[in-house]
């Protein structure tokens, strides 16, 4: 069955860096492209970015635009959100999800969590 | 506008029909897809492209489509379908997700 599982998370000063990864089995990862979703505590759900399934497109929302890279590595089956220049704004649980060909994100993993604090 | 609005509440007597709505320039083009969300758990997905159904997903769930409106219906509303829905679709890149600001269903 299909996992993705997010990892690195954490508790990150504002104006730090951090890398969020995503480790995906059950399907075949290089096929299909995936999300970066992210949602504040108690807030809904916000779309991040999205890479296509060989990485060579990749889209960033405006609110992340110039700081937050996508990207993905199909040999270690694993997606990847390189986050930069971090506010506190950016404090969400973060999601992964794998695109489809007619449905926008048929499957999410469970989240990692990231705090930034002043 | 690339913007999807939905209802902040919405509540439905155990067993009776609900329909939650989502509107937005973008589902001229796209169909949306509704996910379901509990709390403390990821989003789910319960409809997508015209109106499909992941498999485990029950089948008083189903989507529609007028104009610039999605609906979820929900018929027979049973406790456990008391959750958050959200509704997204692709905005007009076709690459970009647009997600609504979410619908909180209680059952009574």
């Amino acid at each position: 069955q299909v996992q993705l599982v997010e990892s690195g998370g954490g508790v990150v000063q504002f104006g730090r860096s951090l890398r969020l990864s995503c480790t995906a089995s059950g399907f075949t990862f290089s096929s299909y492209g995936m999300h970066w979703v992210r949602q504040a505590p108690g807030k809904g759900l916000e779309w991040v970015a999205m890479i296509s399934f060989d990485g060579s497109s990749k889209y960033h929302a405006d609110s992340v635009k110039g700081r937050f890279t996508i990207s993905r590595d199909n040999s270690r089956n694993t997606l990847y959100l390189q986050m930069d220049s971090l506010r506190a704004e950016d404090t969400a649980l973060y999601y992964c999800a794998k695109d489809g060909p007619s449905v926008t994100a048929d499957y999410w993993g469970q989240g990692t969590l990231v705090t930034v604090s002043s | 506008s690339s913007e999807l609005t939905q209802d902040p509440a919405v509540s439905v007597a155990l067993g009776q029909t609900v329909r939650i709505t989502c509107q937005g320039d973008s589902l001229r083009s796209y169909y949306a897809s509704w996910y379901q969300q509990k709390p403390g758990q990821a989003p789910v997905l319960v409809i997508y492209d015209k109106n499909r159904r992941p498999s485990g997903i029950p089948d008083r769930f189903s989507g529609s489509r007028s104009g610039n409106t999605a609906s979820l219906t929900i018929t027979g509303a049973q406790a456990e379908d008391e959750a958050d829905y959200y509704c997204d679709s692709r905005d007009s890149s076709g690459h970009h997700l647009v997600f609504g600001g979410g619908t909180k269903l209680t059952v009574l």
